[in-house]
Parts: C-alpha cells; sequence; structure tokens
C-alpha cells in the first residue's frame, strides 16, 4: 500500500530558529502533495497545496515567507518553519495524491517552539 | 468553496453496538469523491471509506458502510459492531477541485467517537 513517511515526529526548537520537516512517499510518486496545521482537538487546516517542480500554492491567510514550502521530487516535499514563534507551535500533517489513489498521510509532526 | 459539515462534536456507543455519524456537504459539482478518515490518539489520518458520487451503490468496507444520499448531499458513516479501537476523531472530506485544475481535500470540524465496554 501507498506509505507517507514524515519526519521528525516531534521537535522543541527555540524561538527564533528555523524547523524544516519532510514528506516522503516510500512507495509512490506523488502528483500532489499538501501541508495541515492541527490545533487541538480541530479539524485539519490546509496550509499549502505543491506540485513537484512547481511553486507551492498558499490557502489564505497562511504566510509564504514563514511557511516555507519545497517540492524538489515527487517523492518529497519539505515545509520549514522560519524564525518560529511559540504560537506557531502545532501539529503538521503532510499528505501526498497519487491520482485515482485518493490520499495518504504521515504521521505529523509535533513542533513546539519555546 | 464547497463546505463540510458534521454537526454531532461528540458520540459514544456500546461496544458490539452499531452508531451512525453524519455529515452534510455543499456543492454543485455533479462527480466528486467523499471520504470518511479517522484519527485515533496517535493522530495519524487512516482513510476508512470512500465513495465516488457517480456510483450510486453506497460504499462498503467490512464493518463500516456509507449511506450517500446526493440529493439531500448527505454522506453517513456506520459502524457495526463497534470495537474498542473504533474509539478515535471520525472526520468527513469533500474533495475539491480548484479553478487551476488541481485538487484539495475539505474536512468537516470532525466528531470524536467513545466507544464504552
Amino acid at each position: 500500500g501507498a506509505v507517507v513517511s514524515q519526519h521528525p515526529s516531534w521537535v522543541i526548537c527555540k524561538s527564533g530558529t528555523s524547523v524544516k520537516i519532510e514528506c516522503r512517499s516510500l512507495d509512490f510518486q506523488a502528483t500532489t502533495m499538501f501541508w495541515y496545521r492541527q490545533f487541538p482537538k480541530q479539524s485539519l487546516m490546509l496550509m499549502a497545496t505543491s506540485n513537484e517542480g512547481s511553486k507551492a500554492t498558499y490557502e489564505q491567510g497562511v504566510e509564504k515567507d514563514k511557511f516555507l514550502i519545497n517540492h524538489a521530487s515527487l517523492t518529497l516535499s519539505t515545509l520549514t518553519v522560519t524564525s518560529a514563534h511559540p504560537e506557531d507551535s502545532s501539529f503538521y500533517i503532510c499528505s501526498a495524491s497519487r491520482r485515482n489513489y485518493g490520499y495518504t498521510f504521515g504521521s505529523g509532526t509535533r513542533l513546539t517552539v519555546v | 468553496a464547497q463546505t463540510v459539515t458534521q454537526s454531532q462534536p461528540e458520540m459514544s456507543v456500546q461496544e458490539a453496538e452499531t452508531v451512525t455519524l453524519s455529515c452534510t456537504y455543499d456543492t454543485s459539482e455533479s462527480d466528486y469523491y467523499l471520504f470518511w478518515y479517522k484519527q485515533p490518539p496517535s493522530r495519524q489520518m487512516i482513510l476508512v471509506i470512500r465513495q465516488e458520487a457517480y456510483k450510486q451503490q453506497n460504499a462498503t468496507e467490512n464493518r463500516f458502510s456509507v449511506n450517500f444520499q446526493k440529493a439531500a448531499k448527505s454522506f453517513s458513516l456506520k459502524i457495526s459492531d463497534s470495537q474498542l479501537g473504533d474509539a478515535a476523531m471520525y472526520f468527513c472530506a469533500y474533495r475539491e477541485l480548484t479553478q487551476g485544475g488541481s485538487e484539495k481535500l475539505v474536512f468537516g470540524k470532525g466528531m470524536k467517537l467513545t466507544v464504552n465496554p
């Protein structure tokens, strides 16, 4: 079956530093990758959509310069939270889609900014 | 933009009994996909079942089945013979096609299911 690996599963960083989260589709080539943010006891909020080799499409209200997305290959997308602040602390989830196969989610990354 | 509504924030069910989770959506499209995802305490999103709108037959996966009412824009999930492992957040989702030709999932707010032994 389709597997998406997301690393790290949790990270603690100091305020002002940057953090990179990786999302890899292990056994398929993803046509599109998605990044979500989830607050406690809430639903998934789509942050951005990325296709391999092209710029990410950000949802309204998401700061492009703060949440940098790179989709270098059909199997790898990265989310970099730049100059992180405590309000960026959250649970981040990636998802990869393959045409006609639906969506597979990573296991998520818990980011804590101190 | 399409919207997905899950009106019940929480439900509980006794082990071995049946429970139905409701979901309604709003769309002007005629062909689309609907999904139910489960998110246990591990927070891993797990696909429970999906339904293609052009298929009249309701999707079924073992103990999970849907009641898809296209005209009413309703997509409820029935869990039969509930098990303790079914306890989780359940999200209903609609696949939206954007103007640029790409796609995205629109999620409902979710519903917390508790299974009582």
